[in-house]
């Protein structure tokens, strides 16, 4: 149980459609990561959010954007769905940048 | 383009035997590394560390060693156990960029009873 829940556990979209992923962390993280990973691939870092300011950011498209509540709750949002977007969605928690992440089960989402 | 890899996909080891997970990396930048374990239908679980400082870190049966010049890391395992057996996953970070880790792509291990 590492605290950090995130919903829906299984999603299925079509190819165009928009969707919402949810990241419920510990209370006192203020750190927060969101990765892809695509089937057989390790997780890759999509962005991090530092106290709701986006405080990084890997290779991928303006598409994927974010956001990060007072309540130490996330979402990270994907516009015009691709094929490609199919993939095991992690967010990772932490009380700080330097400090153990934990991870939520992840979010599984198919486009179709 | 793939900073971190593990090159192998699966690992079998006997119980009682010694697991070795290995890990290679290009960028010289990174001066932190982790080891992660990942159960099916979990997220990953930190498992151990080890900064760039260092050149091994033990933790119960868990020992990593990092050699900076040959850019690789293991994860050593003794002795191994059944409920080890999971996808072990090294990643890798800059501490300037904290928690913004680098994965391999995973190697899954079975220890057999």
């Amino acid at each position: 149980e590492t605290g950090v829940t995130q919903s829906p556990t299984h999603l299925i979209k079509t190819r165009g459609q928009q969707v919402t992923l949810r990241c419920s962390s510990q209370s006192g993280h203020n750190t927060v990561s969101w990765y892809q990973q695509a089937l057989g691939q390790g997780p890759q870092f999509i962005f991090q959010y530092y106290r709701e300011e986006e405080n990084g950011r890997g290779n991928f498209p303006p598409r994927f954007s974010g956001l990060q509540f007072p309540n130490y709750s996330s979402e990270l949002n994907v516009n015009a769905l691709e094929l490609d977007d199919s993939a095991l969605y992690l967010c990772a928690s932490s009380e700080a940048m330097n400090t153990e992440a934990f991870f939520g089960q992840g979010t599984r989402l198919t486009v179709v | 383009d793939q900073q971190v890899k593990q090159n192998s996909p699966s690992l079998s080891v006997q119980e009682g035997r010694i697991s070795i997970l290995n890990c290679d990396y290009t960028n010289s930048m990174f001066d932190y590394f982790l080891w992660y374990k990942k159960y099916p239908a979990e997220g990953p679980t930190f498992l151990i560390s080890i900064s760039s400082i260092k050149d091994k870190n033990e933790d119960g049966r868990f020992t990593v060693f990092l050699n900076k010049s040959a850019k690789h890391l293991s994860l050593h395992i003794v002795p191994s156990q059944p409920g080890d057996s999971a996808v072990y996953f090294c990643a890798a970070s800059r501490k300037t960029t904290g928690n913004q880790f680098y994965f391999g792509t995973g190697t899954s291990l079975t220890v057999i009873p």
